[in-house]
């Protein structure tokens, strides 16, 4: 059974920093990872989706990479805002099944 | 990206009642739709997966008749929580696709906020 699991569950930096938030899968049989942001109270918005064949996607001050065959991805963010304080999601694709996320790390960015 | 809509996006009902929640695909066709619940601090967890229309499909230990779920257009998917109880309380966030093939991207909902009190 796939298990997805994010570390640091939380993190807290100064305005400013670059930082890296990880994700691990258990089963590298998978047909695309998706990183989301999710507010408090709100619902997902997709940020970067990498599929199974690339190693890595990226949106502006936003960079994911892939490496499938050791079941690891990270989302890094340079030159961290206020605003991008709120929770990251994690989450796979594998054949015949919805997405499966991680529990997500809840980031803050003080100004 | 493609949007979806979830409606209401909070609700507060009495233990006893039910409530009915949308979601809906505005400018493209959701040939399935997943609907997710989501506890304070956890991960989303998928409670089924539904295609228009056939029967939805549950994941374990998700109580169908409590959790009816309809997918009566290629627009629309509703989830209705049944004689809610306060354990029901939840995030719950709708999900929806266009196409099958397994590459093809999903789209969230806003979410809904239910609490039963």
């Amino acid at each position: 059974k796939q298990e997805v699991t994010q570390i640091p569950a939380a993190l807290s930096v100064p305005e400013g920093e670059n930082l890296v938030l990880n994700c691990s899968f258990t089963d590298s049989a998978i047909y695309n990872l998706q990183w989301f942001r999710q507010d408090p109270g709100k619902g997902l918005t997709s940020l970067l989706l990498i599929q199974s064949s690339q190693r890595e996607q990226t949106s502006g001050r936003l960079n994911a990479s892939l490496d499938k065959s050791s079941g690891r991805s990270t989302l890094y963010i340079a030159a961290s805002q206020p605003g991008d304080s709120a929770t990251y999601l994690c989450a796979v694709k594998q054949a015949g099944t919805a997405l499966i996320f991680g529990k997500g790390t809840t980031l803050s960015v003080s100004s | 990206g493609a949007v979806v809509s979830q409606h209401p996006s909070w609700v507060i009902c009495k233990s006893g009642t039910s409530v009915k929640i949308e979601c809906r695909s505005l400018d493209f066709q959701a040939t399935t739709m997943f609907w997710y619940r989501q506890f304070p601090k956890q991960s989303l967890m998928l409670m089924a997966t539904s295609n228009e229309g056939s029967k939805a499909t549950y994941e374990q230990g998700v109580e169908k008749d409590k959790f009816l779920i309809n997918h009566a257009s290629l627009t629309l998917s509703t989830l209705t929580v049944t004689s809610a109880h306060p354990e029901d309380s939840s995030f719950y966030i709708c999900s929806a696709r266009e196409g099958s093939g397994p590459v093809t991207e999903a789209f969230f909902g806003q979410g809904t906020r239910l609490t039963v009190v």
